[in-house]
């Protein structure tokens, strides 16, 4: 059976430090990979999509970059973060654009 | 356009009452996919349903049960007998016949169940 994993679960980091979250999907090739975000009280925001490794597609502008290293792998950076980079962070795999996408546990970033 | 609006922000029910969570969308796709996700406290993502747009068909799924219609374009959740373990956040999304970045998500509606 497929499994995402998404670490880390928590992060504190200061504002001006780097960033990088990683994802990983188990039991499956070729997936769908998305990065999403989640104010405090809101919905989800598409933030990243890619279709296959080095293919990145971006939604919203902002000083966050994700990248595709490997088939199953897929990565959320920044280098310098911001206050309103605070959120909690989804990442979600699907087998194709219409299919379901099954998420991670999440990992929740608090800015200081 | 897609857009799909979950038009109750936060209901609360006492455990065992029905509740019906409504989710209205609209595309121009004649071919759509309709899910249901559910985020309960600890953070996770988890997926309930998808349903195409060929069938309209009802489901149900123990206490859970959806009731999709094309012609008030709608897909509309009832939890029966509500639980505790039911508390959370729904998001209701919306995802077209093409494309990998297809998924419209509602703004979600907080259900919270009292004991």
């Amino acid at each position: 059976s497929q499994t995402i994993h998404q670490w880390p679960a928590t992060l504190v980091q200061p504002v001006g430090s780097p960033l990088s979250l990683e994802c990983t999907v188990e039991g499956t090739s070729n997936p769908n990979l998305y990065w999403y975000r989640q104010a405090a009280g809101r919905g989800l925001q598409l933030l990243f999509y890619s279709v296959g490794i080095g293919q990145i597609s971006s939604e919203v502008p902002q000083n966050l970059s994700a990248s595709r290293p490997q088939d199953r792998q897929f990565i959320l950076s920044s280098k310098k973060l911001l206050l309103s980079d605070s959120g909690f962070y989804l990442c979600a795999w699907s087998s194709t654009g219409t299919s379901p996408q099954h998420f991670g546990d999440g990992t929740r970033l608090s800015i200081l | 356009a897609q857009k799909v609006t979950q038009a109750q922000t936060e209901i609360s029910v006492v455990e065992k009452e029905d509740v019906t969570l409504d989710c209205v969308y609209e595309t121009r796709d004649t071919t759509y996919y309709l899910f249901w996700y559910k985020q309960p406290p600890s953070g996770e993502l988890v997926f309930l349903i998808r349903r195409n747009s060929f069938d309209e068909q009802n489901e149900i799924s123990g206490r859970y049960s959806w009731n999709f219609q094309k012609s008030t374009s709608s897909f509309n959740f009832t939890i029966t007998a509500s639980q505790v373990v039911d508390s959370a956040v729904y998001f209701c999304a919306l995802s077209g016949k093409t494309g990998a970045n297809n998924l419209f998500f509602g703004t979600g509606t907080r259900l919270t169940v009292i004991p």
